[in-house]
């Protein structure tokens, strides 16, 4: 079974530019989950979708951040304009939906360096 | 959401056992506790989770007291490959969002 995928590994980009990272989940999973870290922090939970809704957009920073999902299958994350604090890992991660505590399996994580 | 405290780091030579503690005083009923793993430049990745007692899985145990307000993870015969940062994270089983913390930076030497 393929894990989670993130497209592209590493992003380099001026500041006002505009980027748009990739997160394809496990087959099945109906749960979606954009996390970050930005340097030196901890990583912290961005938005949380369940099929194509938005369940949990709580940790989104600002509306320069758009995130979608599409027919609930895979997923992007748009920054624009990117801002130099923007710079990070960003994972994404996703879940089948039991009801209980699910287990959320993360992707390798984008790199995005905005200069 | 219950917040999670854990050792900055921890050293041991491979062949040992290693025990990670972490303190969640403020645990909620729905909380899980969850661990994860991480390599660098990789994604965390899911190791165990209990709510209470003991659980064992092919790469550790956790153990969980009758008050939730503590947990063990225990590495038997850690290796030089389990040189990782090791997080704990309380799951509530409403919110589902996984809220980290600095975790424990195990360094396993020869």
């Amino acid at each position: 079974e393929a894990g989670v995928t993130q497209f592209p590994s590493h992003s380099v980009i001026e500041k006002g530019q505009t980027v748009t990272l990739r997160c394809d989940p496990i087959s099945g999973h109906d749960n979606l989950y954009w996390y970050r870290r930005v340097m030196g922090k901890e990583i912290k939970f961005l938005l949380h979708f369940v099929k194509e809704s938005k369940q949990d957009e709580s940790g989104m920073p600002n509306n320069r951040f758009l995130a979608e999902r599409t027919g609930g299958t895979y997923s992007t994350l748009k920054v624009q304009p990117a801002e130099l604090e923007d710079s990070g890992v960003y994972f994404c991660a996703s879940s089948q939906t039991s009801g209980g505590a699910d287990t959320q399996y993360f992707g390798p994580g984008t790199r995005l360096t905005v200069l | 959401l219950a917040k999670t405290t854990q050792p900055i780091s921890m050293d041991s030579y491979e062949g040992q056992e290693v025990n990670i503690t972490c303190s969640h005083n403020n645990i909620a009923t729905n909380d899980y506790i969850t661990w994860y793993q991480q390599f660098p430049s990789q994604g965390p990745r899911f190791i165990i989770q209990g709510y209470k007692t003991k659980v064992t899985n092919e790469v550790a145990s956790l153990f969980i007291p009758a008050d939730r307000k503590s947990s063990t993870l225990s590495l038997p015969r850690v290796s030089l490959s389990d040189t990782a940062v090791y997080y704990c994270l309380a799951l509530n089983t409403g919110f589902q969002k996984l809220v980290f913390g600095t975790g424990t930076r195990l360094l396993v030497s020869p």
